[in-house]
């Protein structure tokens, strides 16, 4: 079954302390890996897609990467405006399935 | 232009009322999809249009749920005799075509409560 796990469930950090959020995926052949942000009370937005295992993508003080079993968003020296729930979702390649396969986030403080 | 909106924002339904969610896609994009987002719960994706058809219908949790999408545009999703466990956030999102590269845009959502 597909499934997507992300860790942790939350995370507090220090302005500027560093740090990686983990997402964790089975999948039957992977067409796509996505990256979004939610903050509270709105939808997701979108930030990364990853297509194959090594692929590396960046914005700003995020960067994502990508291997066959998991992806890392890492974020590097982030601000308080980084603070939001940070979503993974997998889409599996298979005829014409564009379902997305969701983890349930991780959601990030960042304290000034 | 406008991103998606969805309407009504939120919704409050006695237990075996019908009700439609209505979505409005960015004007362009081809694809729609409808998700589900329960409190604590990940998205749950119920259905995917491209055009006024729907190739992925698997994700409607039963047949009291269906969902229509006329002139490439608006959807509605309707949920028949609603029950308890319908409550959820209801979120569309639209992309400029069905491919895996085309970033799926998010509306503000629905919120349902059935009492």
């Amino acid at each position: 079954e597909d499934q997507v796990t992300q860790s942790p469930e939350a995370l507090r950090l220090q302005e500027g302390e560093s740090s990686s959020l983990n997402c964790s995926y089975t999948v039957s052949g992977l067409r796509g890996l996505f990256w979004y942000r939610q903050d509270p009370g709105k939808g997701p937005e979108f930030l990364f897609t990853l297509y194959s295992a090594g692929e590396e993508k960046e914005k700003e003080r995020l960067k994502a990467t990508l291997t066959k079993k998991e992806s890392f968003l890492h974020i590097t020296a982030p601000k308080p405006e980084d603070s939001a729930t940070y979503l993974c979702a997998v889409q599996a390649n298979a005829g014409n399935n564009r379902k997305l396969i969701w983890g349930l986030g991780t959601s990030l403080a960042v304290n000034p | 232009g406008a991103g998606v909106s969805q309407s009504p924002s939120n919704k409050v339904t006695e237990k075996g009322k019908d009700v439609e969610l209505r979505c409005d896609p960015i004007s362009g994009h081809t694809a729609l999809y409808w998700y589900r987002q329960s409190l604590g719960q990940g998205l749950e994706f119920l259905i995917y249009f491209q055009g006024n058809s729907a190739p992925d219908k698997s994700g409607l949790p039963s047949d009291r749920f269906s969902a229509e999408r006329t002139g490439g545009s608006v959807s509605t999703l309707t949920i028949q005799r609603t029950e308890q466990r319908d409550s959820a956030m209801y979120r569309c999102a639209s992309s400029l075509g069905p491919e895996v590269y085309e970033t799926q845009y998010f509306g503000p959502g629905t919120r349902l409560l059935v009492l």
